[in-house]
């Protein structure tokens, strides 16, 4: 049973625009939240974190949302670029320690110029 | 800084033959991690070592030996390959320190792509 679901596997989006990629969980327990980063023969990279005690977390075009409640978050990407292309994982954590780490499927973004 | 290394990038096997895949970060971190990547189901964690000697498995150990070597090194062990272990490996650290406020993250090596036959 996956604790971490991305349900879109993918997601086109036209350069400019918003990507939204949506991530759900159902462990309680978790308390970070993170999004990593993925080009095609590399190794995932470390794009954002959130802490369950916010609610939001931005780091440049970069936004994750938090919704405790509905044990949901989400990724958007603002204005996005051709070089977001790539593979998108959402992951899990209990503590911030960094061990332990569940994931999501992943969604492939593609952003058209 | 090379941060994490792995070799090989590739691998073919037979069934039943044995390898070790090799991991090295020179970040000194205390944690490294085994995750292996399939279609669909995102990273699953294979084993980890919270640090220098000590090996804890994760979600998919089976079939799967580790060594922490030193700080710097933890090795994967298939020893009877088998077709179900066709994956992409990726080996991680992080510096492993709970507290404070940020986040510690793993950091994530190239990975190695096994194709047991």
């Amino acid at each position: 049973d996956q604790q971490v679901k991305q349900n879109s596997p993918s997601l086109s989006v036209q350069e400019g625009r918003i990507s939204i990629l949506n991530c759900d969980y159902t462990n309680s327990m978790f308390d970070y939240f993170l999004w990593y980063k993925k080009y095609p023969a590399e190794g995932p990279t470390f794009l954002i974190s959130i802490s369950s005690i916010k609610d939001k977390n931005e780091d440049g075009r970069f936004t994750v949302f938090l919704n405790k409640s509905a044990k949901h978050l989400s990724l958007h990407i603002v204005p996005s670029q051709p070089g977001d292309s790539a593979v998108y994982f959402c992951a899990a954590s209990v503590g911030n320690a960094g061990n332990m780490l569940t994931f999501g499927g992943g969604t492939r973004l593609m952003v058209k110029p | 800084n090379a941060g994490v290394t792995q070799t090989p990038k590739f691998q073919v096997l037979k069934t039943g033959q044995s390898m070790t895949l090799q991991c090295a970060q020179d970040m000194n971190h205390n944690s490294m991690y085994w995750y292996r990547q399939d279609p669909g189901m995102g990273l699953r964690l294979i084993y980890y070592s919270a640090s220098e000697g000590t090996t804890d498995k994760g979600e998919v150990p089976n079939g799967y030996n580790v060594s922490r070597l030193n700080k710097r090194e933890f090795s994967l062990r298939l020893e009877s390959a088998a077709p179900s272990q066709t994956s992409v490996y990726f080996c991680a650290s992080t510096r492993g320190v709970a507290g404070g406020s940020s986040y510690n993250e793993q950091f994530f090596g190239p990975g190695t792509r096994l194709t047991v036959l």
